[in-house]
């Protein structure tokens, strides 16, 4: 997880938007990810983007990367109570078959 | 099922023991990969399958680790001589050959070592 790098904690308000960001260092990764965990349960892929696109949005979810500075983040639009779980931003770098994953962002949603 | 299936859900083993972790991919998935999560912490890559074969096991932290893939399908991950720093979650995912870059993750297998 040294390669990609997340904060540890998020609060935000339920209705208000969250924003979760994740950078990270090989500027040849091709993919990059967001899954969402749940207290007790595995992995669920949320969204994934390819690096030469600069913006994704699937329903309440945007995700903005910024090739340059190697910036990846999540907009969670109208946050939900439901959405409190841990966050991980994931990289497939060029060549590998595999996912390197940061440490995860926890997201706590006050009512 | 739909879904990546993984078994037991939890295991509690004494230190020195032997474990199997079972692993049923998302059916006609060609490739599987074993990653482990310890407490607080991101996932650690284990090993990768593609088919039948591991063409990555740059992740098995040491030679108690071993996994076998039978069928181009279920994958089982053995831990010998079971060690307290093997707690962790073990967690297994697969993708398809058409779409490699999606990688579905099932619900892991809890491991205390006590």
């Amino acid at each position: 997880g040294e390669d990609v790098e997340q904060s540890l904690f998020l609060s935000v308000r339920e209705g208000d938007s969250s924003v979760i960001n994740c950078t990270y260092t090989d500027s040849s990764s091709t993919y990059l990810y967001w899954y969402k965990q749940e207290p007790g349960a595995g992995l669920q892929l949320l969204t994934y983007i390819f690096s030469n696109m600069d913006m994704k949005q699937d329903q309440r979810l945007t995700v903005l990367l910024n090739k340059k500075d190697k910036h990846l983040s999540l907009r969670i639009a109208d946050t939900q109570t439901g959405d409190s779980a841990i966050y991980f931003c994931a990289e497939k770098k060029s060549g590998a078959n595999n996912l390197f994953f940061g440490t995860g962002t926890r997201l706590t949603v006050i009512p | 099922g739909a879904g990546v299936s993984q078994s037991p859900s939890n295991k509690v083993t004494e230190k020195g023991k032997d474990v199997e972790l079972r692993c049923d991919p998302i059916s006609g998935h060609t490739a599987l990969y074993w990653y482990r999560q310890r407490l607080g912490q991101g996932l650690e890559f284990l090993i990768y399958f593609q088919g039948n074969s591991a063409p990555d096991k740059s992740g098995l932290p040491s030679d108690r680790f071993s996994a076998e893939r039978t069928g181009e399908s279920v994958s089982t991950l053995t831990i010998q001589r079971t060690q307290q720093e093997d707690s962790a979650v073990y967690l297994c995912a697969s993708s398809p050959s058409r779409n490699r870059n999606t990688i579905y993750f099932g619900e892991g297998s809890w491991l205390t070592v006590v």
